[in-house]
């Protein structure tokens, strides 16, 4: 039983320029949440995705947006690239409809981004 | 507003016991959780306990909680150099079922053989 998986693991971007980034949840979990953690922090909360809509936002610029397939997938998109930007990002599953309510999140190993 | 704090690091020698604090805001918090996060790796849940517990053990883990202090610890017994990690306090609210989870900074445990 596959995890989460994430693409790709490692990208290097100069400023200004977009980035997507792409996430499989765990067989059976229908959620998808984003999270970003800058070297020596722990992960921000950018958003999570249920029912191919946004359902929840961090505090995050426009910049960052995403998108969620039917098949569950996800997509972050991240405009006009900052070097503050650069960080890695995870992304983490869960299932609403068959959780036990804890709400646990399988993460992927995430998506190491520096941006130039 | 929701903020998760913890102390950055911890030392420890291998077989004793490491106690890992962590302190909430949320009072509406209904679960709590510890991630552990070894280098170049995502987050893999240790434990979680719910509200209205004061203590759960799970074989070398301890979680205990007070809510009126909003005070989480983790306590791993006869700890290992492969404990060596970054163990992470998360929190969720109880809007919805699928309340956003919190993370607080991340203590970075060292285990001296």
């Amino acid at each position: 039983d596959a995890g989460v998986t994430q693409s790709p693991t490692h990208l290097i971007k100069t400023r200004g320029q977009q980035v997507t980034l792409r996430c499989s949840p765990k067989s059976g979990h229908d959620t998808v949440s984003w999270y970003q953690q800058a070297l020596g922090q722990g992960p921000q909360f950018i958003f999570q995705y249920y029912e191919e809509e946004e359902r929840q936002r961090g505090n995050f610029p426009d910049r960052f947006s995403g998108h969620q397939f039917p098949n569950y997938s996800s997509e972050l998109n991240v405009n006009a690239l900052l070097l503050g930007d650069s960080a890695l990002y995870l992304c983490a599953s869960s299932s609403v409809a068959g959780g036990s309510g804890a709400n646990v999140l399988t993460f992927g190993a995430g998506s190491r981004l520096t941006v130039l | 507003g929701e903020d998760v704090e913890q102390s950055l690091f911890l030392s420890v020698r291998e077989g004793d016991s490491s106690v890992i604090n962590c302190t909430y805001t949320d009072s509406s918090s209904t679960y709590l959780y510890w991630y552990k996060q070894e280098p170049g790796a995502g987050l893999q849940l240790l434990t979680y306990i719910f509200s209205n517990m004061d203590m759960k053990q799970d074989q070398r883990l301890t979680v205990l909680l007070n809510k009126k202090d909003k005070h989480l610890s983790l306590r791993i017994a006869d700890t290992q150099t492969g404990d060596s990690a970054i163990y992470f306090c998360a929190e969720r609210g109880s809007k919805t079922s699928y309340d956003k989870v919190i993370f607080g900074p991340g203590t970075s445990l060292s285990v001296i053989p």
